[in-house]
């Protein structure tokens, strides 16, 4: 089993940065994608292969992957960021995709 | 437009079948490998079972081994999961989302459907 660990919670004032770090060994080797989920709604997908964007993304969303910790990087908050984060990640060895802890995003 | 459209949640008592169903359309679904994600109420995303475009190759979660079976029809851009012997803690929404193999990120996800299950 591979472990993904986000932090529970990142609060962040409007204007200002949030970085949501996921954590697994060796990550770095491997792509990871990162989804928004708002209250009551599904999932969508913010970045994909470590640090693309979707079509239809703000700019303000970022990512990274270095050594065993990924980055998603929202740049200028805003109020309509507030959601709860989740990383992902396909592990070839099992053939199977894994999940992070999930990070609430609270805009102050 | 891509979509998933699932059906068949509801309330159940502990010990009940439910049978979830998972329509896809606006995209070649007999390419797509299919999940079913649940999210338990206040907690996180859990991957509970996949089944591969062909159905070759079928995957559950150790929390459902041996009581869920998944399974589609691609000639109906079905997919189904069949859930018996269901426990309170299998309460969640139930997701169905698609994945290319190759790309292996979660691309189309339906709006959810709620399983309960109590007393």
């Amino acid at each position: 089993s591979y472990v993904l660990t986000q932090p529970p919670s990142v609060s962040v004032a409007p204007g200002k940065t949030a970085t949501i770090t996921c954590g697994g060994n060796n990550i770095g080797s491997k792509s990871v994608h990162w989804y928004q989920q708002k209250s009551g709604q599904a999932p969508v997908m913010v970045i994909n292969f470590d640090s693309d964007r979707p079509s239809g993304i703000p700019e303000r969303f970022s990512g990274s992957n270095s050594g065993n910790t990924a980055t998603l990087t929202i740049s200028g908050v805003e109020a309509g960021d507030e959601a709860d984060y989740y990383c992902q990640v396909w592990d070839s060895s099992s053939d199977h995709v894994f999940l992070g802890t999930g990070t609430k995003v609270t805009v102050l | 437009e891509a979509q998933l459209v699932e059906s068949g949640g509801g309330l159940v008592q502990p010990g009940g079948s439910l049978r979830l169903s998972c329509a896809a359309s606006g995209f070649t679904f007999s390419s797509y490998s299919i999940y079913w994600v649940r999210q338990g109420p206040g907690k996180g995303l859990e991957w509970v079972s996949y089944i591969s475009s062909g159905s070759g190759v079928i995957y559950y979660a150790d929390s459902v081994k041996g009581r869920f079976t998944i399974s589609r029809d691609n000639a109906k851009n079905s997919v189904y999961l069949q859930m018996n012997s269901l426990r309170v803690e299998d309460t969640a929404v139930y997701y169905c989302v698609s994945l290319l193999v190759g790309r292996y990120y979660f691309e189309h996800w339906g709006q959810g459907t709620l399983v309960t299950v109590s007393s």
